[in-house]
């Protein structure tokens, strides 16, 4: 079965980068996402990538895949204090239906 | 933009009562879902919901039902409550076909204690 991992905190400095890393296991995965979920709040989608690309980048945020590895990373640039949250991806194999990994939670210390 | 709404923030309910989750989406999505959200464990998904009337089971739908009598509504239902369903519950909705990338939309959750 399909199973997505990520390490469970972060901590960074405010104007660092921060890199969140996640590894899924399942090789028929066709998109993968990157959602954050700020305190109280549902899950927003941040930034989503095609299992045939290695990098998108938009703006402070850039995704690197390594598709052989199954490893996706976010990349945040310039981390500020509003980038605290829970980030979780997911992968998207056949249908509509997402697993997600157990959330990283970061803390950006000023 | 668009909008999933879940009824409720917060619930307490007691051990053994019915609980009706509801989630109404505004943008005429087919796909509803239903997940619960549990520190360390990721969102794990319930049951999902293709079209009106159609119901599939996700990885964890044990103690769980689900109903989609309207194409808006999708209410989740826990016929006798147990404290193991203490969590915080997450609706969400996409449509298919829209092109290579249909990200879920996600209400804002309702935590649920069971007491």
């Amino acid at each position: 079965g399909e199973d997505v991992e990520q390490s469970l905190f972060l901590s960074v400095r405010e104007g660092d980068s921060s890199v969140i890393n996640c590894t899924y296991t399942d090789s028929s995965s066709t998109y993968l996402y990157w959602y954050k979920q700020e305190p109280g709040a549902g899950l927003q989608l941040l930034t989503y990538i095609f299992s045939n690309m290695d990098m998108k980048q938009d703006q402070r945020l850039t995704v690197l895949l390594n598709k052989k590895d199954k490893h996706l990373s976010l990349r945040i640039a310039d981390t500020q204090t509003g980038d605290s949250a829970i980030y979780f991806c997911a992968e998207k194999a056949a249908g509509n239906k997402l697993t997600f990994g157990g959330g990283t939670r970061v803390l950006v210390k000023p | 933009d668009v909008k999933v709404t879940q009824s409720s923030r917060y619930l307490v309910k007691r051990t053994g009562e019915k609980v009706f989750l509801e989630c109404v989406q505004d943008m005429d999505h087919e796909n509803m879902f239903w997940y619960r959200q549990d520190p360390g464990l990721g969102l794990r998904l319930i049951y999902f919901s293709y079209d009106v009337k159609m119901k599939e089971k996700g990885d964890i739908p044990e103690g769980y039902s689900v109903s989609r009598e309207k194409k808006e509504r999708f209410s989740l239902i826990l016929e006798s409550a147990s404290t193991n369903q203490t969590s915080m519950y997450l609706c969400a909705s996409t449509s298919p076909g829209r092109g290579y990338n249909s990200p879920l939309h996600f209400g804002n959750g309702t935590r649920l204690t069971v007491t």
